[in-house]
This record gives C-alpha cells, sequence and structure tokens, in this order.
C-alpha cells in the first residue's frame, strides 16, 4: 500500500457504457495526476491537478473527464471510450506541482481497463 | 525536459550488482536526477534521487560523474524480486511540470 489508493483494479466496459476510476490520497499532498499506461509504451501523463485546479491537459480525448473536488480525491470519468483505450490508469500525487521533483511522486496501483 | 536515454533492457542473475546507465546530455543546472521502479500492474516507486557525486540508500545507489552528463543506479546483489522496469528522469522545481514525463525505461530480468 503506497498511502495512493484506486479503485476498482480490475474494469470490463463496453464503449457504450459510463464509468468512473476513482483515486484517494491521505498523504497530505496538494498535487495529484492521472496517467495511461498502454501496452509496452512508456507512461503519458493525461491531467494534473494542484490544489484541486486542473494545471494540465495533455491533449487528452474529451471521453475522458476528469474531477478533483477535493486535495484528496480524483476520479476520471469515462464514456463511450475505443477499444485503444484499454489501458492501466495510473494515479499519482506529489507534495505539490513542484515538491514532486525533489520529494518524489507516489503511485498508485493502477486500474486495469478493458474495454470491449 | 533534459531527454534520457536508457537501454531498452538488460539480464542478470542472482546475486550480481546490476548498473543501468542513463544519459542525459543536456542535463540543466538545477536539474535533479530522479530514478523510479516499476513491477507489472503496478505503478512506479521512486527508488533515489541526486544531483551530483555519489547517493546511496537501502535500496541503491546512484552515481553520477562531474559533468553530470549521466547517471548509473547501481543494485547491489539482485534478487529475482528485482525484476523490473527502472526509469530515469531529470528536470528541476521550474519545469516540474515536464518532469513527469516517463520514458520507455529499462526492463531489467533477473535470472535465478
Amino acid at each position: 500500500e503506497t498511502g495512493v489508493t484506486q479503485t476498482p483494479r480490475h474494469l470490463v466496459m463496453g464503449m457504450t457504457n459510463k464509468k468512473s476510476l476513482k483515486c484517494e490520497q491521505h498523504l497530505g499532498h496538494n498535487a495529484m495526476y492521472w496517467y495511461k499506461q498502454s501496452a509496452k509504451k512508456p507512461l503519458e501523463l493525461m491531467f494534473v491537478y494542484s490544489l484541486e485546479e486542473r494545471v494540465e491537459n495533455n491533449s487528452v480525448p474529451s471521453r475522458f473527464s476528469p474531477e478533483c473536488p477535493n486535495s484528496s480525491h480524483l476520479f476520471l470519468h469515462l464514456h463511450t471510450l475505443q477499444p485503444e483505450d484499454s489501458a492501466l490508469y495510473l494515479c499519482a500525487s506529489s507534495q505539490d506541482r513542484t515538491g514532486g521533483i525533489v520529494y518524489g511522486y507516489t503511485f498508485g496501483s493502477g486500474t486495469r481497463l478493458t474495454v470491449v | 525536459l533534459a531527454k534520457t536515454t536508457q537501454p531498452i533492457s538488460m539480464d542478470s542473475y542472482e546475486g550480481q550488482e546490476v548498473n543501468i546507465t542513463c544519459s542525459h546530455n543536456n542535463i540543466a543546472t538545477n536539474d535533479y536526477i530522479t530514478w523510479y521502479q516499476q513491477f507489472p500492474s503496478q505503478g512506479p516507486r521512486f527508488i533515489i534521487q541526486g544531483y551530483k557525486t555519489k547517493v546511496t540508500n537501502e535500496v541503491a545507489s546512484l552515481f553520477i560523474p562531474a559533468d553530470r552528463k549521466s547517471s548509473t543506479l547501481s543494485l547491489p546483489r539482485v534478487s529475482l524480486s528485482d525484476t523490473a522496469v527502472y526509469y530515469c528522469l531529470v528536470g528541476d522545481e521550474d519545469n516540474a511540470g515536464n518532469m513527469l514525463t516517463f520514458g520507455g525505461g529499462t526492463r531489467l530480468m533477473v535470472k535465478p
């Protein structure tokens, strides 16, 4: 257990479904992130939140919609996904957006998403 | 953001010392060097970080030469459980957002 908890661990959804991924941290961190890791590809940064405000969106399709209601929780809402969206989705947090470089980023175990 | 280059994969045997080198030729003055470890179906885990010379913790050592254009992660006496992907990242607090880009990493396979 790293201090960053992601649920569910596994998710299978159809292309017309709507689902949400949840991330929770009680480390007192102020920055949270969503990453996507496809098979045999590098980690791709999707979204960055700092103090509950979105500060970065790396050209992610609108079928992915993040939400950060408070500094401890981060959601990724999914709708009308494609099979190529199947991947491991990782949540991470850091003390603050700049503190991560000094104190490191803490990752959750991820949600393995399969779109059928 | 200083681009990093690492070997795609490495093989080793239990009990051996493993050294993984990362090249970062255009590292900036304020950049730190950080290494992460990732097991299958898990998120990356912070291993070690340094700025210059040598850093050691309970998991690994990090060697950084004077010109800082490369760094070497050293894992002493590896075991099967050290089989993982190891990532080298370079960045500073001013562009920490850009630091969040992971490269392909080095896939280490430890054999019995």
